[in-house]
């Protein structure tokens, strides 16, 4: 296992299109976390699972946000009918069950509405 | 809620001049204090991180931090900077040992000339 992997890495949609995007955690790792990041930007928290439990939304999660993990493995991150203001890169995390803090960033997949 | 603030979103150096990355935070626990590296189109790499061990913290591609609370700040060094090092360094906290929600700066763009 190589590290956390997102897919796709770049993605440009039509305004009011859906998207979906996936992220696949390193493989021993129970806790996986959604940032958006914005040109010029650090990352802003959106959600947090603990294995498949969504335990955390940031209140930058709007209702046309939704992301799963459905059984504890992979999760997705879905943006239904796309704005403009939803461009930027969204990065993917994982960590440990250990008591280690560490997140461990997959390379992120850019959004571009157009 | 916790906060980062990193002094000058632009820091330049010479190529073997000493690297000043400021970073301020304010939290109402005892914070755990990062340190990542994003090159372009890429995600994020932990240089290094405080989790209320050793004060002084070291990190990959010889970068160090010292955690002071008096001062609430977690400034990021390295003595002699190398073109390589040319990327946006971001300064992150979090206030859970449980889990990871970072919370995070704005990024300092740290150029390297020859």
């Amino acid at each position: 296992d190589t590290g956390v992997s997102q897919d796709p890495r770049h993605k440009i949609t039509k305004r009011g299109q859906n998207v979906t995007f996936r992220c696949d955690p390193i493989s021993e790792h129970n806790r996986l976390y959604w940032y958006r990041q914005t040109l010029g930007q650090g990352p802003e928290f959106l959600t947090y699972f603990q294995n498949e439990a969504q335990l955390e939304k940031s209140r930058l999660l709007s209702n046309r946000f939704s992301a799963e993990r459905p059984k504890g493995s992979f999760s997705t991150l879905e943006i239904q009918r796309t704005e403009q203001g939803d461009s930027a890169m969204y990065l993917c995390a994982s960590s440990s069950p250990t008591p280690s803090t560490e997140a461990f960033f997959g390379q992120g997949t850019r959004l571009t509405v157009v | 809620a916790q906060s980062v603030t990193q002094l000058g979103s632009h820091v330049s150096v010479s190529e073997g001049a000493l690297v000043l990355l400021r970073c301020n935070y304010s939290s109402s626990v005892p914070p755990y204090l990062f340190w990542y590296v994003q090159y372009p189109n890429q995600g994020l790499q932990l240089l290094l991180k405080y989790t209320s061990a050793a004060t002084l913290v070291k990190g990959i591609n010889g970068f160090e931090a010292e955690f002071k609370k008096s001062e609430t700040s977690f400034h990021l060094t390295k003595p002699s900077a190398h073109m390589s090092d040319a990327a946006e360094y971001f300064c992150a906290v979090s206030v859970n040992s449980g889990y990871s929600t970072l919370t995070f700066g704005k990024g300092t763009m740290l150029l390297v000339s020859p």
